[in-house]
């Protein structure tokens, strides 16, 4: 079964930079879209990144451009978030997610928590 | 950027009830509609994708319905594990994808 196992997550100071990594199996992870989506503590799901199956295409929110770089390792089955100048708005829990078909979010992950504080 | 609206924001009801969930979009997304379910301290779950197909283990007491700007989700006789909060989300138009601000749906 699909099983995508974040992790990298912790307690970071602001203007900081973290890298979170998505480890994925159970399926055939160089066929299908890939997301980054977060949930702050008590409120509602944004979408924040997505890299298409060969990692040509790449999209971010407005929050996020600029400082946050979305990649894939295809021979290792792995995505990754690289979150640079880290602000305490995005303190959250970061989901990987796959797609079924593109931006269906068939797939998440259990998440890993960034807290950006000083 | 297409603004999701769901109403209400919280629903009271009773184990084997009806109830029907609203989701507005600012904009036209065709059928590029999803309804996701996130039970406290879990993961979100894809219930529905293309406004009203049911994602693989999805019982049939969810059914979905819309086109367009409106759309709802129905289910038919509440059970225990539905008490959740639900999410609707577009992706007919992005960057970015959106998400509506979620109904909890809670035992009355």
């Amino acid at each position: 079964q699909v099983q995508l196992v974040e992790s990298g997550g912790g307690v970071v100071q602001p203007g900081t930079s973290l890298t979170l990594s998505c480890a994925a199996s159970g399926f055939t992870f160089s066929n299908f879209g890939m997301h980054w989506v977060r949930q702050a503590p008590g409120k509602g799901l944004e979408w924040v990144a997505m890299v298409s199956y060969d990692g040509s295409h790449k999209y971010f929110a407005d929050s996020v451009k600029g400082r946050f770089t979305i990649s894939r390792d295809n021979s290792n089955n792995t995505l990754y978030l690289q979150m640079n100048s880290l602000r305490p708005e995005d303190t959250a829990l970061y989901f990987c997610v796959k797609d079924r078909i593109i931006a269906e979010f068939e797939d998440w992950g259990q998440g890993t928590l960034v807290t950006v504080s000083s | 950027e297409i603004v999701m609206s769901q109403s209400p924001a919280t629903l009271s009801v009773s184990p084997g009830e009806r109830v029907t969930l609203s989701c507005r979009a600012s904009q036209s997304v065709g059928t590029k509609l999803a309804w996701l379910q996130q039970k406290i301290g879990q993961s979100p779950r894809l219930l529905i994708y293309s406004a009203s197909s049911r994602a693989t283990g999805v019982p049939a007491r969810f059914r979905a319905t819309g086109s367009g700007t409106e759309f709802t989700l129905t289910i038919s006789s509440l059970q225990s594990e539905d008490f959740a909060v639900y999410y609707c989300q577009q992706y007919n138009e992005w960057p970015p994808i959106t998400f509506g601000q979620g109904t909890r749906l809670e035992i009355k």
